[in-house]
């Protein structure tokens, strides 16, 4: 079974810039979150998607930072403009749909190095 | 609000030495528990969990008890190799909320041969 995909892995951008994260996750897997981790920090959830609903977006900085899930499968996480303190990875990840399923399924992150 | 606090690390442990890492959380109702692992990079993945209290969640060797009494999930290990030189993460989730998963700030493990 494939594993959550994001791209790009690594992305290097000026403040005020604008960026934008794309995510894959496991296939039938109906619930997909975004999350940021800064250096130093665990990942702090920023939007949770079930299918292509959003459930949680309470942190998520609405005026820089927005997302969709299209057809409830991909989902992008976008920045415009971007600040010095969005430099973090972030993290896709998806769980199954059932509501047992405790496990999230994690992506290898984008680095986001804003200068 | 619902919390996760860790040790601070980083930890660096001789090869085959005990490791403890102390996780204590502040929630309401009745989380579940985990720890997660992520190798230098790679993503967040699950090494165990526990789902009520006095569950034991274990995997390769390492072994964690939900105690509510004393609100703690620690991570252990009887002998611990070089490749578990990793960030490990506790973390909490709910089941209201749309299954909320929030984590604690992590520890660094150095395991040296």
């Amino acid at each position: 079974e494939a594993g959550v995909a994001q791209s790009p892995r690594y992305k290097i951008i000026e403040k005020r810039q604008s960026v934008a994260f794309w995510c894959n996750p496991i296939s039938g897997h109906a619930t997909l979150y975004w999350y940021q981790q800064i250096l130093g920090q665990g990942p702090k959830l920023l939007i949770q998607f079930q299918n292509n609903g959003v459930v949680d977006d309470s942190q998520l900085p609405k005026d820089r930072f927005s997302a969709e899930r299209l057809k409830g499968v991909d989902s992008t996480l976008k920045i415009q403009p971007a600040k010095l303190e969005d430099s973090a990875v972030y993290l896709c990840a998806s769980t199954p749909p059932l509501l047992t399923s405790y496990e999230q399924y994690f992506g290898p992150g984008t680095r986001l190095t804003v200068t | 609000g619902d919390s996760v606090t860790q040790m601070e690390g980083p930890v660096t442990l001789s090869e085959e030495a005990f490791l403890t890492i102390n996780c204590t959380y502040t929630a309401t109702g009745y989380p579940s528990l985990f720890w997660y692992v992520q190798y230098p990079g790679e993503g967040l993945q699950l090494l165990l969990k526990a789902t009520k209290a006095d569950d034991k969640g274990s995997n390769k060797g390492f072994e964690a008890t939900y105690r509510k009494e004393t609100t703690s999930f620690h991570l252990e290990k009887g002998s611990v190799q070089v490749s578990d030189s990793a960030v490990y993460f506790c973390a909490l989730r709910k089941g209201t909320g749309g299954f909320k998963t929030i984590f604690g700030a992590g520890t660094r493990l150095f395991v040296k041969a």
